[in-house]
C-alpha cells in the first residue's frame, strides 16, 4: 500500500521568503508528526497531531513556524521568512495510534540560500 | 522532560564484529522504546521496538532488551555485515504521543 509521501522532495528558496512543505500520510493514521533533521544532528521533534485534538506545537523552534492539519489527513508546515539555519531535511511521519510504530516520508530537504 | 542519550559516533568496526549501540533514557511512566534505522540515501524505518520492560525487540540479527532498572534499551548484533552501515535512532515515546524523542544517532561503517 501506499507510504507516507511529502511534497516537495527538495526545495531551494532564497532568505526572507515562505515555503510550504507538505506531507501525505497513510490513510486511516490518526497521528502525524513532523521532524526536522539538520547536517550532523539528531532528528528534533517540531509538531504533533492526534486525531481533532489541539497539536502539540511544543517542538517549533520559532513563531515562524506553523502547521495545519486539514481533515485528519493531509498537513503543511508553513516556515515564513525563511533563515539559513532553517535549511534541514523536514521529515513526515505517521502511526495508527501514538504508542506503535511511526512510517516516515521521505523527507524535503530545504535549502535556504 | 524525557529524553534520550545514545552513544556518540561514529562507530567504524570489521565485518562479523560485535556491535553495542549504548542507549539510556529519562522518561515518566512507562514508554515505548524504538530503534529506527536510516540506510545512505533513505528514510527511517523501524528496526524494533518493545513496549514494557523486560521486552526483548529483535529484527535482521539485531536485538534490544527494554531494562526498567538501568532505564536502558542497548542495541546489539552479534556478527555485523557490510550492508548495516547506517545511522542508528534510539527513540522513546510516552503513553500520549508527545514528547517522542529521538537519540542523537549513532552512525556505524563497516568495512569488510
Amino acid at each position: 500500500g501506499a507510504g507516507v509521501s511529502q511534497s516537495p522532495s527538495n526545495k531551494v528558496t532564497e532568505k526572507g521568503k515562505d515555503v510550504e512543505l507538505r506531507c501525505d500520510p497513510i490513510s486511516g493514521h490518526t497521528a502525524l508528526y513532523w521532524y526536522r533533521q539538520s547536517l550532523g544532528q539528531g532528528l528534533e521533534f517540531l509538531i504533533y497531531f492526534q486525531g481533532n485534538s489541539a497539536p502539540d506545537k511544543s517542538g517549533l523552534p520559532s513563531d515562524r513556524f506553523s502547521a495545519e492539519r486539514t481533515g485528519g489527513s493531509v498537513s503543511t508546515l508553513t516556515i515564513q521568512r525563511t533563515q539559513q539555519e532553517d535549511s534541514a531535511v523536514y521529515l513526515c511521519a505517521s502511526s495508527l495510534d501514538v504508542r506503535v510504530q511511526q512510517y516516515f516520508g521521505p523527507g524535503t530537504r530545504l535549502t535556504v540560500t | 522532560g524525557n529524553s534520550v542519550t545514545q552513544m556518540e559516533g561514529p562507530v567504524t568496526l570489521s565485518e562479523e564484529a560485535f556491535l553495542t549501540i549504548n542507549c539510556t533514557y529519562t522518561a515518566t511512566g512507562y514508554p515505548s522504546l524504538f530503534w529506527y534505522v536510516q540506510y545512505p540515501g533513505e528514510g527511517l524505518q523501524l528496526l524494533l521496538k518493545a513496549t514494557k520492560a523486560d521486552d526483548k525487540g529483535s529484527n535482521k540479527g539485531f536485538e534490544a532488551t527494554y531494562r526498567k532498572e538501568t532505564t536502558s534499551f542497548h542495541l546489539e548484533k552479534g556478527s555485523v555485515q557490510v550492508s548495516d552501515s547506517a545511522v542508528y535512532f534510539c527513540a522513546l515515546g510516552d503513553n500520549y504521543g508527545q514528547n517522542f524523542v529521538f537519540g542523537p544517532g549513532t552512525r556505524l561503517s563497516v568495512l569488510p
